[in-house]
């Protein structure tokens, strides 16, 4: 899988808008952008995927660049429990291969 | 529910002892997932399964084993073998193949090896 790579950390306040960038200029035609979010003590859990156009969904929103080398996800509102290690992931459309996760970005929410 | 179960959520051993953890789905997904995560780190793969009877390595394989004898349950044995244990284990599923399905992931087992 073609690599990604995200800030180590970011901050944000709370109720403010949050843009987390990720780079992945070896990125595929079949490649997928998926991001992953993990909590505190738990298990990653699914945030969003897209392919070419923009995606939202109840969660966040993901903007892919026209060229797809790069997406950033976008939480529009930062909660206190948004605070996790957010990963980009790239997953080509074909089989059942892992998902193989960088160290993501850690963000954290000021009240 | 539907979902992945793994138990215990905390788990002692002493060392030297080999100890298997429990990965249990009822979502009816084909391919099952060992990950384990270190402090501060991402998660790394150690083993994993795309169907009943079959699995591959990891990454990090060594000193672990497993076995896929039923399509719900994914156990993984940490053996006396993995020189350091002590980690957060996760266990993830997916159901198909392509790059639009996404994992999902149990709460994980917190292993600390005294």
């Amino acid at each position: 899988d073609a690599k990604t790579t995200q800030p180590n950390s970011m901050e944000s306040n709370e109720e403010e808008p949050v843009h987390l960038p990720c780079n992945h200029s070896t990125i595929s035609g079949t490649d997928y952008i998926h991001w992953y979010r993990q909590l505190p003590s738990q298990g990653p859990e699914y945030v969003i995927h897209g392919l070419t156009s923009n995606v939202n969904n109840r969660m966040a929103s993901l903007a892919i660049a026209e060229d797809r080398k790069s997406s950033t996800l976008i939480l529009h509102r930062a909660t206190l429990r948004d605070a996790a290690v957010y990963y980009c992931i790239l997953r080509r459309n074909s089989g059942n291969t892992p998902l193989v996760f960088g160290k993501g970005t850690r963000l954290s929410v000021i009240a | 529910d539907g979902g992945i179960t793994q138990s215990p959520k905390y788990l002692f051993r002493k060392e030297g002892q080999n100890v298997t953890l429990s990965c249990e789905q009822n979502l009816n997904h084909d391919a099952m997932y060992w990950y384990r995560q270190d402090p501060g780190q991402g998660l790394r793969l150690i083993y994993y399964s795309q169907i009943v009877n079959d699995f591959q390595k990891g990454d990090i394989a060594e000193g672990y084993s497993v076995s896929r004898e039923k399509k719900e349950s994914f156990p993984l044995t940490v053996t006396s073998a993995q020189k350091n244990p002590t980690a957060f284990y996760l266990c993830a599923s997916r159901k198909g193949g392509g790059g639009v399905d996404t994992q999902y992931f149990g709460p994980g087992t917190r292993l600390t090896v005294l």
